[in-house]
C-alpha cells in the first residue's frame, strides 16, 4: 500500500534559517509527488509539483527514488512562510494521499 | 471564477442530527473529494467520485453519505451526527492530479 510519512509535527526556525521539511513515500511503480501548503484558517493550496521541477516562492523539493524521499527544502525562510505543509504522493487509483502534515512555525 | 465553494462555512450540530453539507464546483472538473482535517491526522479521504454518477470510499466512510448530484456538485451527508464527527471538512475537485481546495466547513458536534 502507498504511504507517505511526514515525520515531524512541527517545525521550528528563526527568521532566515534554511528549513527543509521532510517526506518519505513508499510507492510502487513511478510517484507523482505534491507538497500543499495550509495558511491560517485558510484553504489548501498547491505549492509545487516534481514533475515541473520549478521554485515556489523559494522553495524546492527534489524527488530522490533512491531514498525514497521527496523533502521540501528553502534556503531563507520568512515570517510569512509560517503554515501546514502537506506531502502527498499520489496513489494507485489517482487520488492524492496526504501525509499528516508539518506545521513551520517561523519566528521573527 | 469561484473555484470550490462549500456551505457551511461553521455548523454546531447536538449528537444524532442530521445534516448535509453543500459542495459545488465551476470548474467543469470530473472528480471532486470529501476529506476531513484532524490535528495530527493530516487530511484523510471521506468519499470521492471520479465523474458524475459515480462514488466510492475513502479512507473514513462510515457515518457519513454523499451524493454526486450532476458535474458541479457534491453534497456529503451526516445521518446521525456524533462527536467523532467534530472535524474540518474540506471539499475538492480536480484536473488530472492537480486538486482545488474548497474553503472548509468547521463542524462542531456537542
Amino acid at each position: 500500500a502507498q504511504r507517505v510519512t511526514q515525520p515531524e509535527k512541527l517545525l521550528s526556525v528563526f527568521k532566515g534559517a534554511p528549513v527543509e521539511l521532510k517526506c518519505n513515500y513508499s510507492y510502487s511503480g513511478s510517484p507523482e509527488l505534491f507538497w500543499y501548503v495550509q495558511y491560517s484558517r485558510q484553504r489548501l493550496q498547491l505549492l509545487l509539483r516534481h514533475i515541473s521541477r520549478e521554485s515556489i516562492k523559494g522553495f524546492t523539493a527534489d524527488l530522490n527514488k533512491g531514498e525514497t524521499s521527496f523533502h521540501l527544502k528553502k534556503p531563507f525562510a520568512q515570517e510569512e512562510d509560517s503554515a501546514m505543509y502537506y506531502c502527498a504522493p499520489r496513489g494507485s487509483q489517482g487520488n492524492l494521499i496526504f501525509g499528516k502534515g508539518t506545521k513551520l512555525s517561523v519566528k521573527p | 471564477n469561484a473555484g470550490v465553494t462549500q456551505t457551511p462555512k461553521f455548523q454546531v450540530l447536538k449528537t444524532g442530527q442530521s445534516m448535509t453539507l453543500q459542495c459545488a464546483q465551476d470548474m467543469n472538473h470530473n472528480s471532486m473529494y470529501w476529506y476531513r482535517q484532524d490535528p495530527g491526522m493530516g487530511l484523510r479521504l471521506i468519499y470521492y467520485s471520479a465523474s458524475e454518477g459515480t462514488t466510492d470510499k475513502g479512507e473514513v466512510p462510515n457515518g457519513y453519505n454523499v451524493s454526486r448530484l450532476n458535474k458541479r456538485e457534491f453534497s456529503l451527508r451526516l445521518e446521525s451526527a456524533a462527536p467523532s464527527q467534530t472535524s474540518v471538512y474540506f471539499c475538492a475537485s480536480s484536473e488530472a492530479s492537480l486538486k482545488y481546495f474548497g474553503p472548509g466547513t468547521r463542524l462542531t458536534v456537542t
